[in-house]
């Protein structure tokens, strides 16, 4: 089973900074098979971003993925009063699909 | 529009049993692969089990494998959930969620494009 570690476990940042998450995988995801997604309060999870980098539909453009192999980050360019939420990574590239454990961007 | 509607949840006693159901609509049901995810109160999101499109794949997480079932009724764009011998750590809302596709439907591009509102299953004497 392949563990996803992420970090930082929370991020506390104001509206309009640059957060960076992490996703570390315990042995390397084949084809980038790694997906982010967010969730709010209430609310069923949204895809981000899927094969380490490219954007789901919908999702704005300041939303961008990197990485291969067992290194991953999500960065929002500049924070907005609605992507104060929930992120986790998902791999899809073997099974068990785990997940991350989250890290919640909270406004400071 | 793509609709997955979860029902079927509840409090159930420890060594119980349950099944639950996710209808979908707004898309051809028959051609995708579909999930299960859980999330106990506080917690974070986990993968509990996938069924291909013609039920030919299915795969669990080690945490339920041999207690839950997935199934799936391509005539009635239903796919089910049966779980039995419940235990407390089982509790959690339960998401169904579609596999994501390009927009011809064929070519699997990754990741869970649309969940449902999500079903919560109550274990507890």
């Amino acid at each position: 089973e392949i563990v996803l570690t992420q970090s930082p476990g929370t991020l506390s940042l104001s509206p309009g900074e640059r957060a960076t998450l992490s996703c570390r995988a315990s042995q390397s995801i084949s084809s980038s098979y790694l997906a982010w997604y967010q969730q709010k309060p209430g609310q069923a999870p949204r895809l981000l971003i899927y094969g380490a980098s490219s954007r789901a539909t919908g999702i704005p453009d300041r939303f961008s993925g990197s990485g291969s192999g067992t290194d991953f980050t999500l960065t929002i360019s500049r924070l907005e009063p609605e992507d104060f939420a929930v992120y986790y990574c998902q791999q899809y590239g073997s099974s068990p699909r785990t997940f991350g454990q989250g890290t919640k961007v909270e406004i400071k | 529009e793509v609709q997955l509607v979860e029902s079927g949840g509840g409090l159930v006693k420890p060594g119980g049993s349950l099944r639950l159901s996710c209808a979908a609509s707004g898309f051809t049901f028959s051609t995708y692969t579909m999930n299960w995810v859980r999330q106990a109160p506080g917690k974070g999101l986990e993968w509990v089990s996938s069924i291909s499109s013609s039920s030919s794949y299915i795969y669990y997480a080690d945490s339920v494998k041999g207690r839950f079932t997935i199934s799936r009724d391509n005539a009635k764009n239903s796919l089910y959930l049966q779980m039995n011998s419940l235990r407390a750590e089982d509790t959690a809302v339960y998401y169904c969620a579609r596999d994501h596709y390009d927009s011809s439907g064929y070519y699997y591009e990754g990741g869970l494009d649309y969940w449902g509102q999500g079903t919560l299953v109550t274990v507890s004497s």
